[in-house]
């Protein structure tokens, strides 16, 4: 199972730019990252997928460096509303060969 | 909204009552999960199911037992529960098994056992 590792948790305030980093030494060739945010007593939610380079779409964007051993998280201005915790997947999720550990909880201060 | 939808969100149980949980999507996926959440806990695979068929057991008891009519419905039969059985269960869907496709989350059924 490919593993990563990630802060077990953040702070930041209103208004600023927060940058969650996943480490996955073990990332294999095939393997997508994947990004999920959950609330609490939510699901979690799609956030981010990307498999090299940067990816960015209207809620965040993903940098992968060439080696892909890790990947950031990056949340433009982030509001009271973006607490909550952040999953970093690596691999194929569908077939059970990634899991989801255990996060990085992101407080979000006024 | 996530297209998937869980009930009930709350359910309380005796350890000897049998209930069932209920997981619908209408996005057109064939591919369903059941996890389950426990409190500090990283959420746990339980079930996968692919064009209803059983393709996933992670070493799950056998008093939780799943069932897959059709690709839009998915259940979870609950009987002799135990206390640590508590927890959110939380089901997803996808598109299919493969590709790294995105799962998307209901917001689970909050179970208590007493």
């Amino acid at each position: 199972l490919a593993k990563t590792t990630q802060p077990i948790s953040m702070d930041s305030y209103e208004g600023q730019e927060v940058n969650i980093t996943c480490s996955h030494n073990n990332i294999a060739t095939n393997d997508y990252i994947t990004w999920y945010q959950q609330f609490p007593s939510q699901g979690p939610r799609f956030i981010i997928q990307g498999y090299k380079t940067k990816v960015t779409n209207e809620v965040a964007s993903l940098f992968i460096p060439a080696d892909r051993k890790s990947s950031t998280l990056s949340l433009p201005r982030v509001s009271l509303s973006d607490t909550a915790v952040y999953y970093c997947l690596v691999g194929d999720t569908n077939a059970g060969k990634s899991t989801f550990g255990d996060g990085t909880t992101l407080t979000v201060k006024p | 909204e996530t297209g998937v939808t869980q009930t009930p969100r709350h359910l309380v149980m005796g350890m000897t009552n049998k209930k069932s949980l209920k997981c619908e999507q209408h996005l057109g996926h064939n591919a369903m999960y059941w996890y389950k959440q426990s409190a500090k806990k990283p959420l746990e695979l339980m079930f996968v199911y692919n064009f209803k068929e059983q393709t996933e057991n992670n070493s799950v008891p056998s008093r939780f037992s799943p069932e897959c009519p059709n690709s839009s419905h998915l259940f979870l039969h609950l009987h002799t529960l135990q206390p640590e059985d508590s927890a959110l269960y939380l089901c997803a869907s996808s598109r299919d098994r493969g590709g790294n496709q995105p799962q998307h989350f209901g917001d689970g059924t909050r179970l208590s056992i007493l």
